[in-house]
């Protein structure tokens, strides 16, 4: 059973535009949240994370939007370029477990 | 160079067979960890390490075994693989807990 749920699964976008994925999670003991982002053949790498007293991080055109008292988060990402074409991954942090959301595919057309 | 190095990027492989994937990290870090991702599941930890003496169970440990050679060198076995094994394996390392963990670039594992 996961411990944070992702949506969507994937989601194409036009060049320019607004990416927003979802994440929602129920363990109210998480204390980190960080999104990667996953190339095809690569690992995983730190986009950018968020910590519960915080509502609101911005680092250039990627954006986290946290609600504690919803336990939800969301990641926007501003004027989608083709080269943010990539799965992201949202994930939750207890210590040193990282609990992951199943991924979102985002496809910017050109 | 790569902070964090897996060995082999692909294998293929029977079932039935022992199979060894290595990593290695130039981080310094003291905790490293091995996941595998599957499609719509994301990753799931399979073993981590503190340190060099304290190895522990994941989520989905069965079927895996974990050896800490050194602080820089994690290697994860799968004494007799099975088909269901078939998946993306990533190492990571993290300087403390609560704090971002590096990937490598994975091995991808595909038992017939």
């Amino acid at each position: 059973q996961q411990q944070v749920k992702q949506s969507p699964q994937s989601l194409i976008v036009q060049k320019g535009g607004i990416s927003i994925i979802n994440c929602a999670y129920e363990n109210t003991a998480f204390d980190y949240f960080p999104w990667y982002q996953q190339f095809p053949g690569k690992g995983p790498a730190l986009l950018i994370a968020i910590r519960p007293d915080v509502s609101e991080k911005k680092e250039g055109r990627f954006t986290i939007s946290f609600n504690k008292s919803a336990k939800q988060f969301s990641l926007h990402i501003m004027d989608s370029q083709p080269g943010d074409s990539a799965t992201y991954f949202c994930a939750a942090v207890n210590d040193y477990k990282l609990s992951f959301g199943a991924g979102t595919t985002v496809t910017v057309r050109a | 160079d790569a902070d964090v190095t897996q060995t082999p990027r692909n294998r293929i492989t029977k079932t039935g067979k022992r199979i060894m994937l290595e990593c290695s990290q130039t981080k310094g870090h003291d905790r490293m960890y091995w996941y595998r991702q599957d499609p719509g599941l994301g990753l799931r930890l399979i073993y981590y390490s503190f340190d060099v003496k304290d190895i522990n169970k994941g989520e989905i440990s069965d079927g895996y075994s974990v050896s800490r050679q050194a602080q820089a060198k994690f290697s994860l076995s799968l004494e007799s693989a099975i088909p269901n094994q078939t998946a993306l394996y990533f190492c990571a390392t993290s300087e403390r807990s609560n704090q971002p963990q590096h990937f490598g670039d994975g091995t991808r594992l595909s038992i017939l």
